[in-house]
């Protein structure tokens, strides 16, 4: 497998516009991760899916910031207005349920740099 | 809510040298996992080493081994015969075991340097 698949790995854009963010999980994992990297609050959780399903957003910051999971092999993280503040590493990562003799070891993707001018 | 400190923002030691990192997390669960995180400059997230809670041994890989103290709530991990690639961010992150809540939280990290 070729592990989770993030796109793109750098985006610059200016203020006031859209980014869209993709993932492709590993194939047959059942959870998604959303996760934000910035030098000051370090990894935080955005949001998380469970077989599509939104069900933890609490780490979304605002109501600029939106997710989907249209089906089990992709995924979206979308900024629209984007702000300067916005400017961070995006992470995706997949995982299987733990239990049943399957491991909770998360995957991560390669990172999205994102830079808001 | 769980949180994850890490009281070391840098370290740097000579190459060969033993180094410990330091973490202390914060739970009121008995049953979850803990995880050590490498980050080189490629910016990718390397899974290190893992605990499980309900485990008294320390975990231990090659020349990563763990002092998991589950009393005092600590997860420190010891880099033995350190070597140039060990240079990187390390993030000591907390699991829930509960519920399905398979989310991450993360310490801020420690940015470790190998000296030659």
């Amino acid at each position: 497998d070729a592990g989770v698949i993030q796109s793109p790995r750098h985006e610059v854009t200016e203020m006031g516009q859209e980014v869209t963010l993709r993932c492709k999980p590993i194939s047959g994992h059942d959870y998604l991760f959303w996760y934000r990297q910035t030098m000051m609050r370090g990894l935080e959780l955005l949001i998380y899916f469970n077989n599509n399903v939104p069900i933890d957003d609490s780490g979304m910051p605002e109501d600029r910031f939106s997710a989907k999971m249209p089906n089990a092999s992709f995924s979206t993280l979308k900024i629209q207005p984007s702000e300067p503040r916005d400017s961070a590493v995006y992470f995706c990562a997949s995982s299987l349920e733990a239990g049943r003799g399957r491991s909770e070891k998360l995957f991560f993707g390669s990172g999205t740099q994102l830079s808001v001018l | 809510a769980q949180t994850v400190t890490q009281s070391q923002p840098e370290m740097s030691v000579q190459e060969a040298e033993t180094v410990t990192l330091s973490c202390t997390y914060d739970t009121s669960e008995n049953n979850y996992y803990l995880f050590w995180y490498k980050q080189p400059p490629s910016r990718q997230m390397i899974l290190v080493i893992r605990q499980e809670a309900y485990k008294q041994q320390n975990a231990t890989e090659n020349r990563f081994s763990v002092n998991f103290q589950k009393a005092a709530k600590s997860f420190s991990l010891k880099i033995s015969d350190s070597q140039l690639g060990d240079t990187a961010m390390y993030f000591c992150a907390f699991m829930s075991a509960w519920g399905g809540a398979q989310k991450l939280v993360f310490g801020q990290g420690t940015r470790l340097t190998i000296n030659p």
